[in-house]
């Protein structure tokens, strides 16, 4: 059973500050996936990562795979009230086969507040 | 383009009784993966299916099932509801193997 420990649960932090999420595995990811969900909503991707090593950037986040593809982290520059909401990180794991057919194992969420 | 929709949104049913819950895809998607969201146990895997062919199944009871039409659109049935059922129920498509995931915004099942 693939298991996916993100980290921190909680955030609450004043707008202009910086944070960083963290997305553990110790199983070898074939692609990861960072969503993020407001409530009565469903998750909504940010991006996804596939290379060993790559960051991407998108505004303010930027997202890093490991290089060993079994981690990620999510960093958020001077946050803002607008980014409140819930982070999910989503691996998809290379079953037998060499395909993980569609099953994302999620972390527990991250539950961002960004306080004006 | 449309998102994932899925319908109905909300739905109230009490124990013992069965539900089916339906999602239509992405235009031109042709898999459709269904989770359970809950606050305890987060987001979890129930099946995928593609080309009307469930691929890949997660660790649920028999209670829970799913199918899919020829036009890509699926459904999802649970049978017997328990009152542990209650939960948001996530649509996802994907265009081909390896693609991430859309999710629609759910349909949140509560059992009375």
């Amino acid at each position: 059973t693939q298991l996916l420990e993100q980290s921190p649960q909680f955030l609450s932090i004043q707008e202009g500050e910086n944070l960083t999420v963290y997305c553990n595995s110790s199983s070898v990811f074939s692609s990861l996936q960072w969503y993020r969900q407001e409530p009565g909503e469903g998750p909504v991707l940010l991006v996804t990562v596939v290379t060993g090593g790559e960051v991407k950037k998108l505004k303010r986040l930027t997202f890093q795979f490991g290089d060993a593809r079994k981690d990620s982290s999510l960093h958020i520059t001077a946050a803002q009230p607008g980014d409140t909401g819930l982070y999910l990180c989503a691996g998809a794991y290379l079953g037998a086969g060499g395909t993980s057919y569609g099953k994302l194992t999620f972390g527990q969420g991250t539950i961002l507040t960004v306080h004006p | 383009k449309a998102g994932v929709t899925q319908t109905p949104r909300y739905l109230i049913k009490t124990r013992g009784q069965q539900v089916t819950l339906s999602c239509s895809p992405i235009s031109g998607h042709r898999s459709v993966s269904w989770y359970q969201q809950t606050p305890g146990q987060g987001l979890q895997f129930l099946f995928e299916y593609f080309s009307e062919t469930q691929r890949n199944k997660g660790n649920f009871p028999g209670r829970f099932s799913g199918r899919q039409f020829s036009n890509s659109r699926s459904e999802m049935n649970v049978s017997t509801l328990e009152l542990g059922d209650s939960a948001l129920y996530l649509c996802a498509s994907r265009l081909e193997v390896n693609q991430p995931q859309h999710f629609g915004d759910g349909t949140r099942l509560s059992i009375l």
